[in-house]
């Protein structure tokens, strides 16, 4: 079927304010993942779901930054308070499994966050 | 904690010239290698993959070979064209079994015709 579809594709926010962002995964993936590309810092791993597990939120960089993931399927990553320094591009990928063979992570075209 | 090096870009190549952009890590255990890819205004895409030491990773012409000796996972391919253009990461996912990731900084190729 259809590939990790996120949004918005673009979004511009004054620093201070909230965001939402998301991410649809390929159906029938089990684990999903949230990265941030940006220029000073390359890729960076955020947080992972896998399954009913707790979510791995050792990349998350402050307090500021969250994810919850409903029914297994459709990600939201919540910026609150914004700051400049949050500019990036926010990468969504998804895989059947987190380890074994056949784990490959199929990303997402990316959400460009901009901070005003 | 794990880390990914590879060599900085941008690299610019002339078409049909041969390319390797290298790639060394630093893990504990048998971690898995990856070569991944992004075209312009495109999202990030698997090149080539490895899971244990010797295996090498093939696709488009493009191929890796996982050296524990050397801890490295350079990318090479013999002639490369002006489709080839891209920017490349190099990729681990530790033995740790946590799901994630680890990437380098990313190398950009130009290939003028």
């Amino acid at each position: 079927g259809a590939g990790v579809s996120q949004s918005p594709s673009n979004k511009v926010t004054e620093k201070g304010k909230d965001v939402e962002l998301r991410c649809d995964p390929i159906s029938g993936h089990t684990a999903l993942y949230w990265y941030r590309q940006s220029l000073g810092q390359g890729l960076e791993f955020l947080i992972y779901f896998q399954g009913n597990s707790a979510p791995d939120k050792s990349g998350l960089p402050s307090d500021r930054f969250s994810a919850e993931r409903t029914g297994g399927s459709v990600s939201t990553l919540t910026i609150q308070r914004t700051q400049q320094e949050d500019s990036a591009v926010y990468l969504c990928a998804s895989s059947l499994a987190v380890s074994g063979s056949i784990y490959e992570q199929f990303f997402g075209p990316g959400t460009r966050l901009t901070v005003l | 904690g794990d880390s990914v090096t590879q060599m900085e870009g941008p690299v610019t190549l002339s078409e049909e010239a041969f390319l390797t952009i290298n790639c060394t890590y630093t893990a504990t255990g048998y971690p898995s290698l990856f070569w991944y890819v992004q075209y312009p205004g495109e999202g990030l895409q698997l090149l080539l993959k490895a899971t244990k030491a010797d295996d090498k990773g093939s696709n488009k012409g493009f191929e890796a070979t996982y050296r524990k000796e050397t801890t490295s996972f350079h990318l090479e391919k013999g002639s490369v064209q002006v489709s080839d253009s891209a920017v490349y990461f190099c990729a681990l996912h530790g033995s740790s079994n946590t799901g994630k990731l680890i990437f380098g900084q990313g190398t950009t190729l130009q290939v003028k015709p």
